[in-house]
């Protein structure tokens, strides 16, 4: 039962470098999500993927791109690395978005990111 | 916009005690989750409830829509259940979860 699998688990970065944070589910899921933790903080999404296609930008989508790559995979690119883009990075989907009870979010285990 | 609020911040509770964590959120409830966040930082799913009640062992958990608030109650609290907990609210026609900032539970023995 691997769920939402992230890869990888621990990065750390230079100011500028890129990196791409991959994800893959193997529940079937059409919809797709990418969150960032900071300290004491709540999750706050910064993009989703509705179904595989289509991308939209959430709360924090500044600095950061993505690519629904097909059903399964939905990866996270920083292109230039920021300090303030430290955090902690989760992965989520859900069967559906927007219908109710098909909107339950599994989350993977999370990426912890330190750019320096 | 949407806010999500819960308390208490932080709890400390002797083993064996119970608790009751809320969550207070501010539109028309599409979806409500429960997550515990262990010690090593990973989401677990404890419920799914925009509306009613769910028990599930020494969890529980009621939402009451129209006054627009969900309990999470902790019962004979173990050690294990240390760590954050979190409420997450979605409103009406909405598919973007909102985090509160959390309910911080340490359980001593």
């Amino acid at each position: 039962n691997a769920g939402v699998t992230q890869t990888p688990k621990f990065q750390v970065l230079k100011t500028g470098q890129s990196m791409t944070l991959q994800c893959a589910q193997d529940m079937n899921h059409n919809s797709m999500y990418w969150y960032r933790q900071d300290p004491g903080m709540g999750l706050r999404l910064i993009y989703y993927s509705a179904s595989e296609g289509t991308t939209d930008k959430g709360e924090v989508p500044n600095g950061y791109n993505v690519s629904r790559l097909n059903k399964r995979e939905f990866s996270l690119r920083l292109e230039s690395a920021a300090p303030s883009q430290t955090s902690v990075y989760f992965c989520a989907s859900s069967a559906q978005v927007g219908t109710a009870a098909k909107n339950i979010q599994y989350f993977g285990a999370g990426t912890r990111l330190s750019v320096l | 916009g949407i806010q999500v609020e819960q308390s208490p911040p932080d709890l400390i509770l002797q083993e064996g005690a119970n608790s009751t964590l809320r969550c207070n959120f501010s539109d028309s409830v599409n979806n409500l989750q429960w997550f515990h966040q262990n010690p090593w930082g990973q989401l677990i799913n404890l419920f799914y409830i925009p509306s009613g009640t769910k028990q599930n062992g020494r969890l529980s958990a009621t939402t009451v829509a129209t006054e627009r608030y969900s309990l999470l109650y902790i019962s004979s609290s173990q050690t294990t259940d240390s760590g954050v907990y979190f409420c997450a609210f979605s409103g009406a026609g909405s598919y973007q979860l909102t985090f509160g900032k959390g309910t911080k539970l340490s359980v001593i023995p």
